[in-house]
């Protein structure tokens, strides 16, 4: 069964400091890995997403860095706020998939501290 | 911003009975999904639904659960016979066009089967 393994399960960080979440696959099946941040209550908004031609990809505080050869990628948040506390959950689309369903990590829960 | 919604918000069923789930998506949007979460887990793909028929299916979606686009605008999942282990939150997504990666979730309904 194709997996997203995704890392840390739960992150706390202080007001003003770098969030990094990291997500693994395991076969080359994909071709799109969006980023989705989920409030309680509330639905995956997507966030970032990047194709896997390009090895980083940069939206304001939020950066997308893949590495094709280890199957490995990250979302960084910079400067994190408390308004970041989230769930995070990185995904993957397959390729060639009838109509490309996505499959999601497990999702990392972000706490910012004031 | 254009949104997907999704009715009821929270619905809460007997086990054996039937639910039926609603979703409209985008107005433009093409391709349409169904995804869940059972609580404090990961997102779950069900199934994808594109040009009036399901394109793929996950082992989730067994013969209980049908979809349907009656009109053309709303998306239904529908439930045939509950069980407790159903209980979960329920995403609705659409996407655009082909080479449109954008998936946009609804706020998803809170089923809870007792």
């Amino acid at each position: 069964q194709q997996q997203v393994k995704q890392s840390p399960q739960s992150l706390i960080v202080q007001k003003g400091g770098i969030s990094i979440i990291n997500c693994a696959y395991e076969n080359t099946a994909f071709d799109y890995f969006p980023w989705y941040q989920q409030f309680p209550g509330k639905g995956p908004a997507l966030l970032i997403a990047i194709r896997p031609d390009v090895s980083e990809k940069k939206e304001g505080r939020f950066t997308i860095s893949f590495n094709k050869s280890a199957k490995q990628f990250s979302l960084h948040i910079m400067d994190s706020q408390p308004g970041d506390s989230a769930t995070y959950f990185c995904a993957a689309r397959k390729k060639g998939g009838s109509q490309g369903n996505l499959i999601f990590g497990k999702g990392t829960k972000l706490s910012v501290k004031p | 911003e254009p949104e997907v919604t999704q009715t009821p918000s929270h619905q809460v069923t007997q086990m054996g009975q039937e639910v039926i789930l609603r979703c409209v998506p985008i107005s433009n949007h093409l391709y349409f999904y169904w995804y869940r979460q059972i609580l404090g887990q990961k997102v779950e793909f069900l199934v994808s639904f594109y040009n009036n028929e399901i394109s793929e299916k996950s082992e989730i979606f067994d013969d209980q659960f049908s979809v349907e686009r009656p009109d053309g605008s709303n998306f239904t999942l529908k439930i045939r016979s509950t069980k407790l282990e159903d209980s979960a939150m329920y995403f609705c997504a659409s996407r655009g066009t082909a080479d449109n990666y954008g998936y946009t979730f609804g706020s998803g309904t809170r089923l809870t089967v007792v």
